[in-house]
């Protein structure tokens, strides 16, 4: 069965950066792609950005440009999000999602979901 | 204030209908296909409808979609108490990229 497991909560200080693991089995990782959705407590779902886990091509949210880095290791089938110079406001669950192998129209559809890692940027 | 706007509640009674609307524009639902998400209480969303109207497997019949010019709606029949959780519309926009309505939160009276 198809499982996206995340790494544990993280607690970081403002202007640090944050790497979020999300390890992909029971499906052909290079198959597909992984987007990344956060949730900032009691709000609503935010997409992150996309990237395909067969030639690393990305696509990222236009308000978090230059900030975030999404990457994959196929030889253990791992995404990672990596969110630079954190602010308060970035504090929120950060979920990783199974997309289709292109970033946009039809293919912005998330089937599998992670369980969801916190990560809370605190001074 | 999300791209695509949904009504942030509503509520309905054992065995009724309820539907939940989505607004959007052209650039999103007028031009893309748009998915629904449910969210239960403390879990990861799950996906509901995708293509405006397609049920992944495992989804009951219950739930339906329905997309017309820039609005798609999301429909619940036969209304069960697991039914009461967060639900969200998402559509690609063709210049902000993935966007997602704000929620709805369901509430069985």
């Amino acid at each position: 069965q198809v499982q996206l497991v995340q790494s544990g909560a993280e607690v970081k200080k403002p202007g640090a950066s944050v790497k979020v693991s999300c390890k992909a089995s029971g499906y052909t990782f290079t198959s597909y792609g992984i987007s990344w959705v956060r949730q900032a407590p009691g709000q609503g779902l935010e997409w992150m950005g996309w990237i395909s886990a067969y030639n690393g091509n990305t696509n990222y949210a236009q308000k978090l440009q230059g900030r975030v880095t999404m990457t994959t290791d196929t030889s253990t089938s791992t995404a990672y999000m990596e969110l630079r110079s954190l602010r308060s406001d970035d504090t929120a669950v950060y979920y990783c999602a199974r997309q289709g192998s292109c970033s946009g129209g039809s293919c912005f559809k998330f089937d599998y979901w992670g369980q969801g890692t916190l990560v809370t940027v605190s001074s | 204030q999300s791209v695509l706007t949904q009504p942030p509640s509503a509520s309905g009674t054992p065995g009724q209908r309820v539907t939940i609307s989505c607004s959007g524009s052209s650039s999103n639902i007028g031009s893309n296909t748009v998915n629904w998400y449910q969210q239960l209480p403390g879990t990861a969303p799950k996906l509901l409808i995708y293509s405006n109207n397609q049920r992944p497997s495992g989804v009951p019949d219950r739930f339906s979609g329905s997309k017309s010019g820039t609005s798609a709606s999301l429909a619940i029949s036969g209304l069960q108490s697991e039914d009461e959780a967060d639900y969200y519309c998402a559509a690609w926009d063709d210049s902000l990229k993935g966007v997602f309505g704000g929620g709805t939160k369901l509430t069985v009276l």
